[in-house]
């Protein structure tokens, strides 16, 4: 069975700086994906990881992928309030002869104060 | 016009009740999911189908059904819903190949009293 775990759950930091969040998954894969929910909206994705070494920048985050070490992170550098959200990362096992469908991470919240 | 449909968007039922949740999507894609969302715990998915012919289940499909009516329309049924089906339900689509990225609707949020 598919695990997926992220850390921190929760995180208050203040603008301007530099944070990352981890993502580890307990079976092979080669498919990764970031999403940011705001509160009552729907999943926004943020960033599709398809190979080991895959490095993604968007902005003020910037998410890689270790297949061999089944890790992700995205990182928030020099953050600002409006990156307050929910984030998740989910991995699709289909890739490594699993079932269809995402299994996600119970989500980071994270709070950006001024 | 938003490329994933969810009707209806806010639900209060009572225990018992037969409900139903309908999604559409104009993206042409051929996969379409079920997840439902409870605070804390991310999402798990409840059913899935590649199309119209190949349903499959999910991590927690105990108390649902669904229905491929088309490629763009995927529905989820609660038989006889109770209170622990209180949820935010998101219907998502993906391609079949390439990077499978899915791309969800609005959310329905759920309440079984």
């Amino acid at each position: 069975e598919l695990k997926v775990e992220q850390n921190p759950l929760f995180l208050s930091m203040q603008e301007g700086k530099n944070y990352t969040i981890y993502c580890n998954y307990s079976t092979t894969s080669d498919r990764l994906y970031w999403y940011r929910q705001d509160p009552g909206k729907s999943l926004e994705s943020l960033f599709v990881l398809l190979s080991n070494g895959a490095v993604k920048q968007e902005g003020r985050l910037m998410a890689s992928l270790d297949t061999k070490a089944r890790l992700s992170t995205l990182h928030i550098t020099a953050a600002v309030h409006d990156l307050s959200a929910t984030y998740f990362c989910a991995v699709d096992a289909f890739s490594g002869g699993g079932a269809d469908g995402l299994t996600f991470g119970k989500g980071t919240h994270l709070i950006i104060q001024p | 016009d938003a490329d994933v449909t969810q009707t209806p968007r806010n639900r209060i039922t009572k225990t018992g009740k037969r409900i139903m949740l309908e999604c559409s999507q104009t993206k042409g894609h051929d996969r379409m999911y079920w997840y439902r969302q409870d605070p804390g715990l991310g999402l798990r998915l409840i059913y899935y189908s590649f199309d119209v012919k190949d349903i499959n289940k999910g991590e927690i499909s105990d108390g649902y059904s669904v229905s491929r009516q088309a490629q763009a329309k995927f529905s989820l049924s609660l038989e006889s819903a109770i209170p622990n089906q209180t949820a935010l339900y998101f219907c998502a689509t993906s391609k079949g190949g390439g990077a499978r990225e899915q791309f969800f609707g609005p959310g329905t949020r759920l309440t079984v009293l």
